[in-house]
């Protein structure tokens, strides 16, 4: 079945790091995207990574891809207040399956 | 990226009347959905609609309660018909397909928030 699992909640220090957590269940995923959810706004695409990766970098992203495990993971570096939001991950087989959504608070 | 508009953007709207939300495109797309995100939840796919022909429903979404038309390769209207408060959820419309970027990446309206009292 489908199933895309992640944390409800995290909280870091501005300027740490944060890591948000997702395990999924379809092994035939073609992509896995990490979406960013402000309030009151739509989805914001913020990195995917293809299935026959391992790991991606973007500026202040970097996902890492464990596909034995089935697990994914999006590292915010130096983290601001303006990271504040939820995340989605979401895996891609033929349509777009989300995960639970992480919110993330960043406090000073 | 795309510019994707949806309208309205909130509404509050009375028990079993009828809201259509559109989605407009400002360049073509190959595909188009409809998705619904209830309070504090995640994102559930309504259905696929398909240019030309009847939307293809996900399990749990019929039709009747949900008529989407796709006249064009821009534009997009979801219907939510007969509403009861349990229809209160922020709906979203997402493409895929645009341009040089093939399917890989998908993006979101900024969503219609709407009320049933």
């Amino acid at each position: 079945g489908e199933d895309v699992e992640q944390s409800l909640f995290l909280s870091v220090r501005e300027g740490d790091s944060s890591v948000i957590n997702c395990t999924y269940t379809d092994s035939s995923s073609t992509y896995l995207y990490w979406y960013k959810q402000e309030p009151g706004a739509g989805l914001q695409l913020l990195t995917y990574i293809f299935s026959n990766m391992d790991m991606k970098q973007d500026q202040r992203l970097t996902v890492l891809l464990n596909k034995k495990d089935k697990h994914l993971s999006l590292r915010i570096a130096d983290t601001q207040t303006g990271d504040s939001a939820i995340y989605f991950c979401a895996e891609n087989t033929d349509k777009l399956i989300f995960g639970t959504g992480t919110r993330l608070q960043v406090f000073p | 990226s795309a510019v994707i508009s949806q309208k309205p953007s909130r509404d509050i709207c009375q028990r079993g009347t009828s809201l259509t939300i559109q989605c407009q495109v400002d360049s073509q797309v190959t595909m188009m959905f409809w998705y619904r995100q209830q309070p504090g939840q995640s994102l559930t796919l309504i259905a696929t609609a398909n240019q030309g022909s009847e939307a293809t429903y996900e399990s749990g979404f019929v039709i009747d309660k949900f008529p989407i038309s796709r006249p064009n390769l821009t534009f997009s209207t979801l219907t939510v018909s007969n509403m009861s408060p349990e229809d209160s959820s922020i709906y979203l419309c997402s493409v895929r397909g645009l341009g040089s970027l093939g399917n890989t990446e998908a993006f979101f309206g900024q969503g219609t928030r709407l009320t049933v009292v």
